[in-house]
């Protein structure tokens, strides 16, 4: 099936630092979102992004809409050892029969405390 | 119920037998969505429900994957004749008008 080209595929870093992952597309997206897995859990979302340019900010977390609206960026500031998941970037269209989402393929976050 | 129910939670199957996989979705929530995610992999999708249109299909692999939503609210997924290439954690969600998917724990299929 279609996904998101999304990079890092994995990140190990130390309690404290700051993340960056980002996810770019071929397609253009009405929405950009933001999930973050733990184990044996269904993806929860983090943060969701409607305008192109949009920069939202929820807590320690803050992402971008690319104003071409193909791609994303997601900063982690300050992490926390429960920073630790797999990290979905996700875009939608809407319109049509379908609002369905196409996801990418996740960034693993490990960090050590 | 709070969030969206799935069971079972996990279901190990012979090769070749049929499984049938169920979604309670958020009470009220018009869309609900069946995707499979493999090891280490990202989410594929596979069905979308809506209202009352039509479901949209396109994911769906093979013909041995079908699902239904009866009454707008419970959703089964149901994949015949297994394959050991079906193992996978099915995941169900739901939202109230196709924005802010809220998603079940999942199904771990394995088949052997």
């Amino acid at each position: 099936g279609q996904q998101l080209n999304q990079s890092p595929q994995s990140m190990f870093i130390q309690e404290g630092e700051d993340v960056s992952m980002n996810c770019t597309s071929s397609s253009i997206f009405n929405t950009w979102l933001w999930y973050k897995q733990d184990p044996g859990e269904g993806p929860v979302l983090l943060i969701a992004l409607y305008k192109a340019g949009e920069l939202t900010s929820n807590g320690r977390l803050t992402a971008q809409f690319g104003i071409t609206r193909k791609d994303s960026f997601l900063n982690i500031s300050a992490s926390i050892p429960s920073d630790v998941g797999i990290y979905f970037c996700a875009g939608q269209l809407y319109g049509g029969a379908t609002n369905k989402l196409i996801f990418g393929t996740g960034t693993l976050l490990a960090v050590q405390p | 119920g709070a969030g969206v129910s799935q069971s079972p939670s996990n279901k190990v199957t012979e090769k070749g037998k049929d499984v049938e996989l169920r979604c309670d979705p958020i009470s009220g929530h018009t869309a609900l969505y069946w995707y499979r995610q493999s090891l280490g992999q990202g989410l594929e999708f596979l069905i979308y429900f809506q209202g009352n249109s039509a479901p949209d299909k396109s994911g769906l692999p093979s013909d041995r994957f079908s699902a239904e939503r009866t009454g707008g609210s419970v959703s089964t997924l149901t994949i015949q004749r297994t394959q050991q290439e079906d193992s996978a954690v099915y995941l169900c969600a739901s939202s109230p008008m196709g924005v802010g998917y809220t998603f079940g724990s999942g199904t771990r299929l394995t088949v052997v």
